[in-house]
């Protein structure tokens, strides 16, 4: 079945860089597409980028200049990374499938990955 | 593209139907698909563009709508339906949720 899994440190300082891995099962990576969803908390969802299954990115234009989607197919894994993080980028960090073939919404998600930004 | 989800909160008793609004700053066309959120939970599709049904979702999960007006009807709420629903559109770049609608209980 299919599986997604978020890892990750769970606390960044302000400034640094967030390095997140999201591992996948049940799907190939070079026939489906993933992205990365945050949910600060009590708050709602925020789409932040998409790595299609073609090995091309797209970023939501709000962050574009943080932040970096890319992947290893040999290890069915997707990568996030954000830099100059603040302390308003404290979220759940979630990756999630995009349903093929139209791949423009999401039916399976990771659990998530709590990230705090603080000193 | 924003959305905007009405109301915010919605108080009901098990086995009412009711209904949820989604409106979009332009129009959207049917690109629009609903998610439930349970506490501590990761999303859920309900619906996706506008209308069509999902695998597994129970039938008492309906909605509707085109361009700028969506509506997520549930047919006689369940006790599990207690969650925050979201929208989100795919028509254009980037793609956006709406701010959600807690469905709590009376």
């Amino acid at each position: 079945q299919v599986q997604l899994k978020e890892s990750g440190p769970g606390l960044v300082q302000p400034s640094q860089t967030l390095s997140l891995t999201c591992t996948v099962s049940g799907l190939s990576l070079t026939s489906n597409s993933v992205s990365w969803i945050r949910q600060p908390p009590g708050k709602g969802l925020e789409w932040m980028g998409v790595i299609w299954s073609n090995g091309g990115t797209d970023y939501n234009s709000a962050i574009k200049s943080r932040l970096s989607i890319s992947r290893d197919t040999s290890k069915s894994q997707v990568f996030l990374k954000m830099n100059s993080l603040q302390t308003e980028d404290t979220a759940m960090y979630f990756c999630a499938r995009n349903t093929p073939p139209e791949a423009d919404y999401f039916d399976y998600w990771g659990q998530g990955v709590m990230v705090t930004v603080s000193s | 593209i924003m959305l905007t989800q009405s109301p915010a909160t919605l108080s009901v008793t098990p086995g009412e139907s009711i209904s949820l609004s989604c409106r979009a700053s332009q129009s959207i066309s049917t690109n629009l698909h609903w998610y439930q959120q349970k506490p501590n939970e990761s999303p859920r599709v309900l619906i996706k563009y506008a209308s069509q049904s999902i695998s597994g979702i129970p039938s008492r999960f309906s909605g509707s709508g085109s361009g700028t007006d969506f509506t997520l009807n549930i047919n006689r709420v369940e006790p599990e339906d207690f969650s925050v629903y979201y929208c989100q559109q795919s028509n254009s770049w980037p793609w956006t949720f709406g701010g959600g609608t807690k469905l709590e209980l009376k």
